[in-house]
């Protein structure tokens, strides 16, 4: 059974930071990975998706890894903003299975 | 292009109850999956619905249910409710096959 751990649970860092998330899965065969962000009471909003053939995924300011030989994934946010506070999930799915981190709370400090 | 919209957006049961959650995917999806989010427990995967038909169901007792129209609008119901169903219940989209998951703003379901 595919389990999905992000560490660390909570980040806070002052603006204008470089930031990484992690995000590492047990079963490496994967179909796809995907990144989301979620404010507080709302829906997930989709960021990126890695599909398993690919290595990286680049959305502005995101940089999303995928090593599936190592069950890891990596966020990558660059230069935060305070609108960046949030939390960020990531899920992998396999075998018609989605699973979910807890995800990580970051806030960003002005 | 309209998003994912789940109605209602919130409601209040009593125990013993029974509820029934709508959502309407991105036109153009014929996958609607369902999740309930709890702080406990995370995101939890409760179903997954194709062409009308349930293609995957997570583990969570027969109280909840669902079902898809032809138009891919899906409903999700829970019956008998309990205080631990209090949860936000979230609908996601997709187009066909393993595929990026679009959600809506989630149903906030408070059972007292």
């Amino acid at each position: 059974k595919q389990e999905v751990t992000q560490i660390p649970a909570a980040l806070s860092v002052p603006e204008g930071e470089n930031l990484v998330l992690n995000c590492s899965f047990t079963d490496s065969a994967i179909y796809n990975l995907q990144w989301f962000r979620q404010d507080p009471g709302k829906g997930l909003t989709s960021l990126l998706l890695i599909q398993s053939s690919q290595r990286e995924q680049t959305s502005g300011r995101l940089n999303a890894s995928l090593d599936k030989s190592s069950g890891r994934s990596t966020l990558y946010i660059a230069a935060s903003q305070p609108g960046d506070s949030a939390t960020y999930l990531c899920a992998v799915y396999n075998n018609n299975d989605m699973r979910f981190g807890a995800g990580t709370r970051l806030t960003v400090k002005p | 292009k309209a998003g994912v919209t789940q109605t209602p957006r919130y409601l209040i049961k009593t125990r013993g109850q029974q509820v029934t959650l709508s959502c309407s995917p991105i036109s153009g999806h014929r996958s609607v999956s369902w999740y309930q989010q709890t702080p406990g427990q995370g995101l939890q995967f409760l179903f997954e619905y194709f062409s009308e038909t349930q293609r995957n169901k997570g583990n969570f007792p027969g109280r909840f249910s669902g079902r898809q129209f032809s138009n891919s609008r899906s409903e999700m119901n829970v019956s008998t409710l309990e205080l631990g169903d209090s949860a936000l219940y979230l609908c996601a989209s997709s187009l066909a096959g393993p595929r990026e998951l679009f959600f809506g703003e989630g149903s906030r379901l408070t059972v007292l």
